[in-house]
């Protein structure tokens, strides 16, 4: 299993440019979610999905459009590109969040962005 | 407004010391997790702890869990130079799907 891809693994932006981030998984996770990471912080959530079709908000959706047509794959779309999305972007994936199962997060190895 | 928060921030210590890393958290979770992160990589899951007491190991790593306390900590025994990371506690937010992670513990160990 290749696990958590991710595509691409840089890429410099212009400022109100537009970019689709690509992330996909082959371990039939249900849940996969979309996190930011800025220099020498944590996480923060933008958006995550439960499912084909079902999306959802996360700390951070400003900026961020989500969409989850398989299980499989989950894009990231940023519209109007701005220096304050300069970032890390990691996708991730877990097998259940039901509270009877672990919910370890599988992480992709990352999108590192840059605007400019 | 749930929080997680780590401390130290960061800590620097001598190779064959012990030292604690505290996650301290504001809501109602009987889950918790440890993740490890490598300078430049991605997040590497390192325990799921599931309910209050739990306590797991992995070579000079353990983790518990005290759901009352709203606290977890990461043991580190004997450091040596591999357990240089970065390492992040994670809390899932009960009712939700959403995982809130910790601002994370940059270590450095010394020869």
């Amino acid at each position: 299993n290749a696990g958590v891809t991710q595509t691409p693994k840089f890429r410099i932006l212009k400022i109100g440019q537009s970019m689709t981030l690509q992330c996909a998984q082959d371990m039939n996770h249900n849940y996969m979610y979309w996190y930011r990471q800025d220099p020498g912080m944590g996480l923060k959530l933008i958006y995550y999905s439960v499912g084909a079709g079902i999306t959802d908000k996360g700390e951070v959706p400003n900026g961020y459009n989500v969409s989850r047509s398989t299980t499989e794959d989950f894009p990231l779309r940023l519209e109007l590109a701005a220096p304050s999305q300069t970032s890390v972007y990691f996708c991730a994936s877990s097998y259940s969040a039901y509270r009877s199962y672990y919910n370890e997060q599988f992480f992709g190895p990352g999108t590192r962005l840059t605007v400019l | 407004e749930l929080k997680v928060e780590q401390n130290p921030l960061f800590l620097s210590m001598q190779e064959g010391k012990n030292y604690t890393i505290y996650c301290n958290y504001s809501t109602t979770s009987d889950r918790l997790y440890w993740y490890r992160q490598d300078p430049g990589k991605s997040l590497e899951s390192l325990f799921v702890l599931l309910s209050n007491g739990a306590v797991k190991q992995e070579g000079r790593l353990m983790a518990s869990l005290d759901t009352k306390a709203r606290l977890s900590t990461l043991h580190i025994t004997a450091a040596v130079h591999d357990l240089s990371a970065t390492y992040f506690c994670a809390v899932d937010m009960e009712g939700t799907y959403k995982y809130i992670f910790g601002t994370g513990t940059r270590l450095k160990v010394l020869a």
